[in-house]
């Protein structure tokens, strides 16, 4: 399957700063890119959809203005969690799509694991 | 009712045996369809997708797709201790994107 990396894989910040998430493609290119979150022991949860070349579509109940999302190529997507608080802790993973070879697959990235202290 | 729903679980399997793992879906017109291994505390990794009614064989996994029935199952063969995780049934959605809409999970336990 297609790679996909996220980097940091782990960060630790303090309330009231910034956290930026890198979402690569290594061996493809990717139009879209989803963002989601996972909280302990609950299912995966879209935040936003990350096209490149456009503004990204939020879900439902997710603030923009928190969680800003630039995907400035086909191989990168950025997620930056604005003014982080304890509360927006979780276990960010991104997803690409990939339509080559005639499939359309998504592929997610290791994850990003966030502690707001 | 939730567009995927699978099973919670934890499905018990002993070792040596196939595990069956069902997913239904709510949206007819829905074409493909994906399962996702998740270990715990790890990203899903996409194991199989399919997208024609009838069986798909990788390996140990067997993908089985009934589109008049709005279902799609997954077996897992000679069931290995490595395969314990939460598997994640995926149909992608009718959007021009192509958002998959996820069910809550199955978590196996393969017990030696």
């Amino acid at each position: 399957g297609a790679v996909v990396s996220q980097h940091p894989s782990r960060v630790i910040c303090k309330s009231g700063t910034s956290v930026k998430i890198e979402c690569r493609s290594l061996d493809f290119q990717a139009t879209t890119m989803f963002w989601y979150r996972q909280f302990p022991k609950q299912s995966l949860m879209l935040m936003a959809t990350s096209n490149e070349g456009s503004k990204a579509t939020y879900e439902q109940g997710v603030e923009k203005d928190k969680f800003l999302i630039n995907h400035a190529s086909l191989t990168l997507s950025t997620l930056t969690v604005t003014s982080a608080h304890p509360e927006d802790s979780s276990f960010y993973i991104c997803s690409a799509r990939s339509t080559s070879g005639g499939l359309d697959e998504q592929f997610f990235g290791p994850g990003t694991r966030l502690t707001v202290l | 009712q939730k567009e995927v729903e699978q099973n919670s679980g934890p499905l018990s399997v002993p070792e040596g045996a196939i595990a069956s793992l069902n997913c239904t879906y709510s949206d007819r017109v829905s074409q493909s369809f994906f399962w996702y291994r998740q270990y715990s505390g790890k990203s899903p990794e996409l194991i199989m997708s399919i997208y024609s009614n009838g069986d798909k064989e990788d390996g140990r996994f067997t993908a089985q797709l009934n589109k008049a029935s709005q279902y799609v199952s997954l077996l897992i063969r000679d069931s290995q201790p490595s395969d314990s995780a939460t598997y994640l049934c995926a149909v992608k959605g009718t959007d021009s994107w192509g958002k998959l809409q996820f069910g809550a999970g199955t978590q196996v336990v393969v017990t030696p």
